[in-house]
């Protein structure tokens, strides 16, 4: 079955213990990217990839690192985790057609509190 | 960078009325426009994308219409069902050249009342 598969879908953490959440897809999509979700303002993007070896910052990249070394795989790092990062994190990926957009495919979202 | 507005935040409609939620977006470059619709804690699905040398395009009870001029895109829900309750999020993006970034609205919680 054609997924995007993050892990883990819950996470409670203390500030500044390090942390990671895995994303992997099988549909060897060439495009992936991070999304945090909070009340009101939609999903912003915080890191994407467009292939392996290639990332680049979002709109909301501060505390965040990411990394791309196979294609089916892209983890989001938190260094030193802050209570303002707590929040609902969506992975995505998406193939590449040109230089037109096609459908990003989301993962289920990990819940992560930071206290 | 881009911007996206949505509106309203929340709708409440009553079965079978139709339901329409509005999105402006920024960039003149932008070139293409889906709606997610995301149920409680589930992930965002697509459920219709429109493309900006088309103005509008219909599947089934929903429908987007897109104004390149005025920078403005619209979904329409006819015929609501219970099953349309969700948060619905309009986006807009550049393509490749923005490396598939999608800049999304604030999102509309959508009730249809049975």
């Amino acid at each position: 079955e054609a997924q995007v598969t993050q892990n883990p879908r819950y996470l409670i953490t203390v500030t500044g213990k390090k942390l990671t959440v895995t994303c992997s897809q099988n549909m060897n999509h060439e495009y992936m990217s991070w999304y945090r979700q909070d009340p009101g303002l939609g999903l912003r993007q915080i890191y994407y990839s467009m292939n392996v070896e290639v990332t680049d910052k979002g709109d909301v990249p501060e505390g965040y690192k990411v990394s791309r070394k196979e294609k089916r795989n892209f983890p989001l790092i938190l260094e030193s985790p802050s209570p303002n990062q707590t929040s609902l994190y969506f992975c995505a990926s998406s193939l590449s057609a040109g230089s037109q957009n096609t459908e990003a495919f989301f993962g289920q979202g990990t819940r992560l509190t930071v206290v | 960078g881009e911007n996206v507005e949505q509106h309203p935040s929340t709708l409440s409609v009553q079965e079978g009325d139709s339901a329409v939620i509005k999105c402006t977006y920024s960039d003149s470059a932008s070139n293409y426009f889906p709606w997610y619709k995301q149920e409680l804690g589930k992930r965002p699905q697509l459920i219709i994308d429109i493309r900006s040398n088309v103005g509008e395009k219909k599947d089934q009870r929903i429908a987007v219409t897109l104004n390149k001029t005025a920078k403005h895109f619209s979904l329409h829900i006819t015929e609501t069902q219970p099953e349309d309750s969700a948060v619905y999020f309009c986006a807009a993006s550049r393509g490749k050249a923005a490396g598939n970034k999608l800049t999304f609205g604030g999102g509309t919680r959508v009730l249809v009342k049975p």
